[in-house]
């Protein structure tokens, strides 16, 4: 299995701020990772695939970064509806998702 | 536009078989560039992926949850379904369907549906 080490756990931020979230893999996945945002209540939403891909629709303020085991997820200007959790997923192996980074509100 | 919607019984009882169907609309589920995934979430938890199926009905199971799950795919109803077998009270979550891409995302969800485990 490969496990995913997402940190922060938590981080706190005001908007207009630029937020950086990382994720490690215990092993490469090459650039098989993608980042997803959970609102209270609802489904997950791709934001990013293949480590660097915004999905469609998603706005330039998100961006990802990294390959191998490191990966980087930004948001360069925290807008209020940014205030989620974050999870990373692989799938070089079967998929595996982090434990997730929650942006809040400071 | 695509859409997935779960349904099935939201209480099931300890021992028993859990069982949920994806209904996907907008399109088909015929499509060699996609596969279909059930992904779960424990209440105030993480996500974890079950498995998915293909729609020529390959499965690919999550090693830990193997022994329990069977995913089915109905191409002429344009469904999906999960079975979970002899569930206990730690497989109370939120079950979500997905359709995922050949990069390995899953880039379009249903909503969720909860299923409780009852004693």
């Amino acid at each position: 299995e490969i496990v995913l080490t997402q940190s922060p756990a938590t981080l706190s931020l005001s908007p207009g701020e630029r937020a950086t979230l990382s994720c490690r893999a215990s092993q490469s996945v090459r650039e098989f990772l993608a980042w997803y945002q959970q609102k209270p209540g609802q489904a997950p939403r791709l934001l990013i695939y293949g480590a660097s891909n915004r999905a469609t629709g998603i706005p330039a303020r998100f961006s990802g970064s990294g390959s191998g085991t490191d990966f980087t997820l930004t948001i360069s200007s925290l807008e209020p509806e940014d205030f989620a959790v974050y999870y990373c997923q692989q799938r070089y192996d079967w998929p595996t998702f982090g434990q997730g980074t929650k942006v809040e509100i400071k | 536009q695509l859409q997935l919607q779960e349904s099935g019984p939201g209480l099931v009882k300890s021992s028993e078989i859990l069982s949920l169907t994806c209904t996907v609309s907008g399109g088909s589920i015929i499509s060699s560039d996609y596969s279909w995934g059930w992904i779960r979430q424990p209440p105030g938890k993480g996500l974890e992926w079950i498995g998915n199926v293909s729609y020529s009905g390959n499965t690919y199971y999550n090693p830990s949850l193997k022994t329990r799950v069977t995913i089915s795919v109905h191409t002429s109803r344009n469904q999906f379904s999960l079975k979970l077998s002899s569930v206990i009270a730690a497989d109370t979550s939120v079950f979500y369907c997905a359709r995922q891409g050949a990069d390995g995302s899953f880039d379009i969800w249903g909503q969720g549906t909860m299923v409780t485990v009852s004693s």
